[in-house]
């Protein structure tokens, strides 16, 4: 049972514009989210968070918007760089509980 | 910096044979997941520890897999004996405090296991 779906499995952006990473969730107990980014051959390292108190968050080149009437979250970056290729994980989790991850969404940053 | 630990990175086995991984955690924390990501999906996590303690382990599939932490430092997965579909990445991760979510998993590199 997927709770949190990515339904794109990859992305292609030009270096310099926006990337927008979609990630769809069921569960309405969720109230923490979080995104992770992978390179090849290593471990998934934390990006960004969001509680379900706010709606935006940002830290940097990176923002993550949440709509919880559409249970619906997204990861822009700007402007996209090209050690930014990689793939990008959505996270979440209820009551500080364990997290449910999505199947991940690759992204290829061109120069 | 201080990272997570994983050994082997890559293993082959035959079905119905016993492989075995292990995971050392930062130093200091207290709390150590192993999550199996199939390929195409996104990772699950198979058991957590509160230092030696389990926590959570619902999704383990304990005919066959089992986990210890014996110290409360360094982990071991193992898996007996092995079938096609336990084919996976096998990731580790810990964190500094006892909690879910709420507080940064930092993951190592993981183990690439084929089963043929």
């Amino acid at each position: 049972d997927q709770q949190v779906k990515q339904n794109s499995p990859s992305l292609s952006v030009q270096e310099g514009r926006i990337s927008i990473l979609n990630c769809d969730y069921t569960n309405s107990m969720f109230d923490y989210f979080l995104w992770y980014k992978k390179y090849p051959a290593e471990g998934p390292t934390f990006l960004i968070s969001i509680s379900s108190i706010k709606d935006k968050n940002e830290d940097g080149r990176f923002t993550v918007f949440l709509n919880k009437s559409a249970k619906h979250l997204s990861l822009h970056i700007v402007p996209s760089q090209p050690g930014d290729s990689a793939v990008y994980f959505c996270a979440a989790s209820p009551c500080d509980y364990k997290l449910s991850f999505g199947a991940g969404t690759t992204v290829t940053v061109r120069a | 910096e201080a990272e997570v630990a994983q050994s082997p990175r890559y293993k082959i086995t035959e079905k119905s044979q016993a492989v075995a991984f292990w995971c050392d955690p930062i130093s200091g924390h207290a709390t150590l997941y192993w999550y199996r990501q199939i390929l195409g999906q996104g990772p699950e996590l198979l058991v957590q520890f509160q230092d030696e303690s389990v926590v959570d382990d619902s999704q383990l599939p304990k005919d066959r897999f089992s986990a210890e932490r014996l110290k409360g430092v360094d982990s071991t997965l193992k898996i007996q004996p092995a079938e096609l579909g336990d084919s996976a990445m096998y990731l580790c991760a810990s964190s500094l405090v006892p909690s879910g979510a709420y507080n940064e998993q930092f993951f190592g590199p993981g183990t690439r296991l084929t089963v043929l």
